[in-house]
């Protein structure tokens, strides 16, 4: 079965220090790979994707994230955090084969002054 | 660009009326457009897909004649949640898609819906 994995439900950073948001798949072929950002009774911005290519991929924000075949991980990363960047985070996966979206479950990302 | 509208923002009614949902992609056609629910504190759960001009695609346990899906144009979808009860309350969010599964999909703003 298809399916995105997001171990920690909550992340915790002070500001201005580096923060890491994990994502884990298993999806058959060469996944597409996606992040977004939802804040409270808003819908999913889109932030960034892995095609192919370049294994760093920067998106909005300041964010970046980097896909590791091997892993089979799609981590998304800031260099410095900042108090508006606190929301919940989901990664998701798609292929060619499949017309939608396997969604983890979410992460809240907490970043204190 | 790739806006996604969604209207209305908040519904609260009373059990066993209808409610309408739309969803617009108000800068690009989206071939392919996406009804999700959330509930609280968890993910979004994909209840149906809809291509234009076609019937829609239901996710298992989705009961069909309970969430009716128009997708009448490429640039509008619309859900109506049929007799609706407070099981039904929920935050229920669009997406629209131009292209293939390697474009991202662009989120509406969802709606939240109160069945009193």
């Amino acid at each position: 079965a298809q399916s995105v994995a997001q171990p920690e439900d909550q992340v915790n950073v002070a500001e201005g220090n580096p923060l890491t948001v994990k994502c884990t798949y298993s999806v058959s072929g060469n996944p597409y790979l996606f992040w977004y950002v939802q804040y409270p009774n808003r819908g999913l911005q889109f932030l960034l994707k892995y095609i192919t290519g370049d294994n760093l991929v920067k998106g909005s924000y300041g964010f970046e994230a980097e896909f590791n075949k091997s892993q089979t991980s799609f981590h998304l990363k800031k260099p410095s955090a900042l108090v508006s960047d606190s929301a919940l985070y989901f990664c998701a996966a798609a292929t060619a084969n499949f017309n939608k979206f396997y969604f983890g479950s979410g992460t809240k990302l907490n970043v204190k002054p | 660009g790739a806006v996604v509208s969604q209207h209305p923002s908040r519904v609260i009614c009373k059990s066993g009326t209808s409610v309408k949902i739309e969803c617009r992609s108000l800068d690009f056609q989206a071939t392919t457009m996406f009804w999700y629910r959330q509930f609280p504190k968890q993910s979004l759960m994909l209840m149906a897909t809809s291509n234009e001009g076609s019937k829609a695609t239901y996710e298992q346990g989705v009961e069909k004649d309970k969430f009716l899906i128009n997708h009448a144009s490429l640039t509008l979808s619309t859900l109506t949640v049929t007799s609706a009860h407070p099981e039904d309350s929920s935050f229920y969010i669009c997406s629209a898609r131009l292209g293939s599964s390697n474009q991202p999909q662009h989120f509406g703003d969802g709606t939240r819906l109160s069945i009193l």
